[in-house]
């Protein structure tokens, strides 16, 4: 089956660019989805289709996809981006929904 | 407003059955597939399964077949999710999540239920 392989951690200092990566083979040939998930909340769909933004979510937030890597950008980070983050592929394959392992954002 | 609800906390012992259920409003419940997600406790998302509101349709994560039942009752605009036999394996919160598409394959979750802890 698919697998979409995340770093476990980023971390990145206030106003800085955080780059969050999510490595599947050819995934660049998928449409790729990213979550966020504050502590205790349920996941918040932040990037569809590679790099659409929902309506409410800030234009800090963009996503690209090519190749191998899928990546969601999140520039001039605020200490309310601390959360994780999870890509989301469906596999066309299986039929199936396929989630990344998460990267949990820290904001120093 | 799109809002999937979801029924609270439960605690289980083992061996014990359950149903817990995601009640779908803003929208045509059958034009839409609603599918189920398990997060165990400090993991990350496990696809579980969808449900086609319209006709019941189901499918399964291999991981989730013959462990759980993925149901919908169209009069109440609910889906539900089921354990015949509950396991202590099984204590995790489950999410509801209706598919977003732009086309098959390139499907997405929005929006997400609150989320049920069960713990067994």
């Amino acid at each position: 089956s698919y697998v979409l392989t995340q770093s476990p951690s980023v971390s990145v200092a206030p106003g800085e660019t955080a780059t969050i990566p999510c490595g599947g083979n050819n995934v660049g040939s998928k449409s790729v989805h990213w979550y966020q998930q504050k502590p205790g909340q349920a996941p918040v769909l932040v990037i569809y289709y590679d790099n659409n933004r929902p309506s409410g979510i800030p234009e800090r937030f963009s996503g690209s996809n090519s190749g191998n890597t899928a990546t969601l950008t999140i520039t001039r980070v605020e200490a309310g981006d601390e959360a994780d983050y999870y890509c989301q592929v469906w596999d066309s394959v299986s039929d199936h929904a396929v989630f990344g392992g998460g990267t949990r954002l820290a904001v120093l | 407003e799109v809002q999937l609800v979801q029924s609270g906390a439960e605690i289980r012992e083992s061996g014990e059955s359950l149903k817990i259920s995601c009640k779908a409003s803003g929208y045509i419940f059958t034009a839409y597939w609603i599918g189920w997600v398990r997060q165990m406790p400090g993991k990350g998302l496990e696809w579980m399964g969808i449900i086609w509101p319209s006709d019941s349709e189901t499918t399964y994560s291999p991981s989730f077949q013959g462990q759980v039942t993925i149901s919908a009752d169209k009069s109440t605009n609910t889906a539900f999710l089921e354990w015949r036999s509950l396991k202590s394996s099984d204590t995790a919160i489950y999410y509801c999540a209706r598919r977003e598409s732009s086309g098959w394959p390139h499907n997405w979750f929005d929006p997400w239920g609150q989320g049920t802890l069960v713990t067994v």
